[in-house]
């Protein structure tokens, strides 16, 4: 099955800053990539997915790059409300497989 | 809107059995394929296993192949997860997800989740 690295595991960034968080897959996903925002006690959220493609109602401060192996999901200047845990998951190949997610914390 | 609600979790023995539900409204239930996620305390997400709109086609991850039963009931807008054979490792808040079938599948809308606790 196909690994999913995200990096760094825990993210520290103040409010109004931008926020990198990185994916790297074990082999070529294409761009079947999404990208998942949890925040503590609830689901996971759909927050973009072809590797770039907003989900419907997120903010356009959130956005999504890249192809093949390597993902970027950029923040661009964070609000109070973005402070969660962020997965990404790989849907190229059969199982389906998360990251470990990286915790964005307040600096 | 697309709601999805989880139930059926409870505390178990090693070795016992659970069913859990999800009760989906506010789309087509059987226009979509579906999907049981678990994530278990303090961990990431794992994809146990999906079905197919109308029930034919299911997957099941290897940790759980032979144990768990995905089905689904149409006509009552309903997903379930039987679960047999459970062990320690089982135990998990199990999500509901409406999947979008491309590749091997995404999840849009997830429901809140129902906990499953096996423990001696």
């Amino acid at each position: 099955e196909i690994v999913m690295t995200q990096s760094p595991a825990t993210l520290s960034v103040s409010p109004g800053e931008r926020a990198t968080l990185s994916c790297r897959a074990s082999q070529s996903v294409g761009s079947d990539l999404t990208w998942y925002q949890q925040k503590p006690g609830q689901a996971p959220r759909l927050l973009i997915y072809g590797a770039s493609i907003r989900a419907t109602g997120i903010p356009a401060r959130f956005s999504g790059s890249g192809s093949g192996t390597d993902f970027t999901l950029t923040i661009s200047s964070l609000q109070s409300e973005d402070f969660a845990v962020y997965y990404c998951q790989q849907y190229n190949s059969w199982p389906p497989t998360f990251g470990l997610g990286t915790n964005l914390d307040i600096k | 809107q697309v709601q999805l609600v989880e139930s059926g979790g409870g505390l178990l023995k090693p070795g016992g059995s659970l069913r859990l539900s999800c009760a989906a409204s506010g789309f087509t239930f059987s226009d979509y394929y579906m999907s049981w996620i678990r994530q278990a305390p303090g961990k990431g997400l794992e994809w146990v296993s999906y079905i197919s709109g109308s029930g034919t086609t299911t997957y099941y991850a290897d940790s759980v192949k032979g144990r768990f039963t995905i089905s689904r009931d149409n006509a009552k807008n309903s997903l379930y997860l039987q679960m047999d054979s459970l062990r320690a490792e089982d135990t998990a808040v199990y999500y509901c997800a409406r999947v979008i079938h491309r590749g091997s599948g995404y999840s849009d809308y997830w429901g809140q989740g129902t906990l499953a606790t096996v423990s001696s």
